[in-house]
């Protein structure tokens, strides 16, 4: 399957600092990826779909303020938790989707998740 | 009513047993279903995906699906422990549209 890779896979901070995190699909060219919110036995939150030259499209309830998208490049998105707090503290995955084949178009695949840890 | 139901579980078998996960969701117009395994602390990775009525074999596992039913499921033969993990449907309109995710079955497998 196609690789996503995300960075930092752990990060700690201080309240009130910003914390950037990357998404790189690395055999692909991916036009949209989606940003995912998970807590503590919970499921997976969609946060945003992100589309590449676009704005991303937030879920209802998300901050578009807080959780900054960037998608500048088809293989490079990043989430930015500004002014985070320890309720922000949770597990970020990012998942992209392939169009260069039908059926990998149809999959997503998932980045090994950024766990942030806000004190 | 949640768009994409799971039992929640835990749903606990023995080893070499069959595992029988179970999805139901409200959207008709769905039109393909997946299957993803995520263990602890890990991120879903992609098990298997079915887009018609019927099953879908790969391996130990089957996929089933029933579109006038609005129902899917997953099944696992011969149930190791490492399947030990929560296991998560998720549906999608059209190949443009979003996922939308079950809130996972976990499923042990007791040696």
């Amino acid at each position: 399957g196609a690789v996503v890779s995300q960075h930092p896979s752990r990060v700690i901070c201080k309240s009130g600092t910003s914390v950037k995190i990357e998404c790189r699909s690395l055999d692909f060219q991916a036009t949209t990826m989606f940003w995912y919110r998970q807590f503590p036995k919970q499921s997976l939150m969609l946060m945003a779909t992100s589309n590449e030259g676009s704005k991303a499209t937030y879920e209802q309830g998300v901050e578009k303020d807080k959780f900054l998208i960037n998608h500048a490049s088809l293989t490079l998105s990043t989430l930015t938790v500004t002014s985070a707090h320890p309720e922000d503290s949770s597990f970020y995955i990012c998942s992209a989707r392939d169009p260069t084949t039908p059926t990998r178009d149809n999959e997503q695949f998932f980045g090994p998740g950024t766990r942030l840890t806000v004190l | 009513q949640k768009e994409v139901e799971q039992n929640s579980g835990p749903l606990s078998v023995p080893e070499g047993a069959i595992a029988s996960l179970n999805c139901t969701y409200s959207d008709r117009g769905s039109q393909s279903f997946f299957w993803y395994r995520q263990y602890s602390g890990k991120s879903p990775e992609l098990i298997m995906f079915i887009y018609s009525n019927g099953d879908k074999e790969d391996g130990r596992f089957t996929a089933q699906l029933n579109k006038a039913s609005q129902y899917v499921s997953l099944l696992i033969r011969d149930s190791q422990p490492s399947d030990s993990a929560t296991y998560l449907c998720a549906v999608r309109r059209t190949n443009a549209g979003k996922s939308t995710f079950g809130d996972g079955t976990t499923l042990t497998v007791k040696p």
